[in-house]
């Protein structure tokens, strides 16, 4: 399969905890975003990075949040101390430079008892 | 900051029948990107449009940038069953071109 992958699916957790969620994007992509989405809302841009460089973070974003994208392939995103508001949907998406479509994972989806 | 909007929020309509959901954005567009998700799926490209007044067709789909680039519609003719799930428009956010941000979507159910 060459498409987007994330890694886990699911991931039920107590809230304190961390969490580490993995993107792998198609190989070819140097462009990839990370997206929140809770039921009945469009994904919320939360970072992107263009190659291993982290380009934008969203001000929603608190400093609990954490992304990286070390050698520019795959690229994990942590969250520090888990909140019940954090129980979302989290999609990865890559694209290639020069086109502006977003190819998506299936994303993994957090639960924060 | 730059929000993205759409309507209506939900359609249910009767297989055969026409569906329009429409966006706007409250700053203007360099380009609008049609997105479509199936319940329990992801988000899938449709289109992309970038020219004022721009109309794009897609088999029974029809896309619509407007005038401003402020606005666009999706326009379905015929609905099936397969057409199922929500559409979402997206455009640049900010001062960024890279980032990308979404409306809250239209959600389409039909009824066989």
């Amino acid at each position: 399969d060459t498409g987007v992958s994330q890694d886990p699916r699911h991931k039920i957790t107590k809230r304190g905890q961390n969490v580490t969620f993995r993107c792998d994007p198609i190989s070819e992509h140097n462009r990839l975003y990370w997206y929140r989405q809770t039921l009945g809302q469009g994904p919320e841009f939360l970072t992107y990075f263009q190659n291993e460089a982290q380009l934008e973070k969203s001000r929603l974003l608190s400093d609990r949040f954490s992304a990286e994208r070390p050698k520019g392939s795959f690229s994990t995103l942590e969250i520090q101390r888990t909140e019940q508001g954090d129980s979302a949907m989290y999609l990865c998406a890559s694209r290639e430079n020069r086109n502006n479509e977003q190819f998506f994972g299936p994303g993994t989806r957090l639960t924060v008892l | 900051g730059q929000q993205v909007m759409q309507i209506p929020q939900y359609q249910h309509v009767q297989e055969g029948e026409d569906f329009t959901t429409y966006c706007n954005s409250s700053t203007t567009l360099s380009n609008i990107q049609w997105y479509k998700q199936r319940p329990g799926g992801h988000p899938v490209f449709l289109i992309q449009l970038v020219k004022s007044g721009e109309v794009k067709k897609q088999k029974r789909l029809t896309f619509q940038f407007g005038e401003a680039k402020k606005n666009s519609s999706l326009h379905i003719t015929a609905t099936q069953t397969t057409d199922v799930g929500t559409y979402f428009c997206a455009g640049p956010g900010g001062t960024s071109y890279d980032k990308v941000i979404f409306g809250p979507g239209t959600s389409l159910s039909v009824i066989p």
